[in-house]
């Protein structure tokens, strides 16, 4: 069966260090995103591809990077992790057949210390 | 700017007690309007895809509703299985990515 796969599902990390956060998915879909989740804010956007070698930003992108070198790949990049950083980050594709909505990963429960 | 709105924050049901959520949005040129159900620990369920006024789409006690101004997700005899966090998004224009409310988070008791 086609699935989303996230990276580590837990991860603890110093400030300044910078982590990767792996995204990978078998359904084949153009699109992916990247989430993260925290109380009071809802899922909030951090960068997107819609095709490889496709970036976009969204409105949280600031110390994130992502690559897209491929079509089931799209690893997250924090540069120089922050304690602002801590949070549930969660990986989405989609077809853009919108009757299908969005597949999400299980998520990255990232601590910054 | 794309918004989305959801209330109540917190909605706490007896098993069988019918009840509705809100989900208010300003988009511009809504290309669709998605219901998702998130567990806790878990990433978001897809439920439902709805794109203009008037549709309505049902999957088991769920019952998904549409206006210009904003869409609820009616349970019917809920059960407790159905506590989970409702979440609303809406994409616009030609793009493909969501712009999601912050939740109602629904417990249902016995």
């Amino acid at each position: 069966d086609a699935e989303i796969t996230q990276s580590p599902r837990h991860k603890i990390t110093e400030t300044g260090r910078q982590v990767t956060l792996a995204c990978h998915q078998t359904w084949n879909h153009n699109n992916m995103f990247w989430y993260r989740q925290d109380l009071g804010h809802g899922l909030r956007l951090i960068h997107y591809s819609y095709g490889v070698q496709d970036t976009n930003k969204g409105e949280v992108s600031d110390g994130y990077s992502v690559s897209r070198s491929n079509t089931e790949d799209l690893p997250l990049t924090l540069e120089s992790a922050a304690s602002s950083q801590t949070s549930v980050y969660f990986c989405a594709s989609n077809s853009g057949d919108t009757n299908y909505g969005y597949t999400f990963g299980s998520g990255t429960r990232l601590t910054v210390v | 700017e794309d918004q989305v709105t959801q209330s109540p924050e917190a909605l706490r049901l007896q098993e069988g007690e019918s009840s509705s959520l809100n989900c208010s949005y300003t988009v511009s040129g809504l290309r669709g309007l998605f219901w998702y159900r998130q567990d806790p620990g878990k990433g978001p369920e897809f439920l439902f895809t709805l794109y203009s006024a008037g549709e309505e789409k049902e999957k088991e006690r769920l019952k998904a509703t549409l206006t210009k101004k904003e869409s609820f997700l009616h349970i019917t005899a809920p059960k407790p299985e159905d506590s989970a966090t409702y979440l609303c998004a809406v994409s616009a224009g030609t793009a493909s990515k969501l712009t999601f409310g912050t939740g109602t988070r629904l417990q249902v008791t016995l």
